[in-house]
């Protein structure tokens, strides 16, 4: 089955910094990637996704890279607020039932 | 804006025991799902619900678990005999289709003694 690893475990930024969290996938045939942040309390939730028609999606500050050759894609944030401390996982699916296999999740912290 | 609710937030339990962990999804989803996520570990996929069958399980999801929607709102996971492993995070999620985006509650966190 597939396979998802996360990195780095934990990322400490200063305010306005940007921040990369990198995740690899082991099964060619996933072709949706969604990114979670999870913030204390609550569930995860949907932040960005990218489909493996493209290579590369911007919403604001956040973007997102997929290298389907090399089985890896990233999250961007760039000038980062304290407000996206959090926790954020990758994950990965393919067509039919679109479960999500989660990578072991990027705990977050922004130093104001 | 809608959201999937958990109760309770937080369940303890006996080893042994049953129990049974409610969700309520978004009123006009079709798609139902657990997760669970032990402390530290990835959250994995339990079970998957459509049209009042379970669609998709994964080999977590043996003959100590059940999945039951009672009625037109509720969704709901048994555990019948919990065992120590089974303290965790659960997370009910739900969605319009399956391709879309699929919408997690704030989770219920069971500990077994």
């Amino acid at each position: 089955g597939e396979n998802v690893e996360q990195h780095p475990s934990t990322l400490s930024v200063q305010e306005g910094d940007s921040a990369v969290i990198k995740c690899t996938y082991s099964d060619s045939a996933s072709n949706y990637f969604p990114w979670y942040k999870q913030e204390l309390g609550k569930g995860p939730q949907l932040i960005i996704d990218i489909r493996s028609n493209v290579g590369e999606k911007k919403d604001q500050r956040i973007a997102v890279t997929l290298n389907k050759t090399a089985k890896h894609f990233s999250l961007h944030i760039t000038e980062t607020q304290p407000e996206d401390s959090a926790v954020y996982f990758c994950a990965a699916s393919k067509g039919g039932s679109y479960i999500p296999t989660f990578g072991r999740g990027t705990s977050l912290i922004v130093h104001p | 804006e809608p959201e999937v609710t958990q109760t309770p937030s937080h369940q303890v339990t006996q080893m042994g025991q049953e129990v049974i962990l409610r969700c309520v999804p978004i009123s006009n989803h079709l798609y139902f799902y657990w997760y669970r996520q032990i402390l530290g570990q990835k959250v994995e996929f339990l079970v998957s619900f459509y049209n009042n069958e379970i669609s998709e399980k994964s080999e977590i999801f043996d003959d100590q678990f059940s999945v039951e929607r009672p009625d037109g709102s509720n969704f709901t996971l048994k555990i019948r005999s919990t065992k120590l492993e089974d303290s965790a995070m659960y997370f009910c999620a739900s969605t319009t289709d399956r391709n879309y985006e699929q919408y997690f509650g704030p989770g219920t966190r069971l500990t077994v003694t």
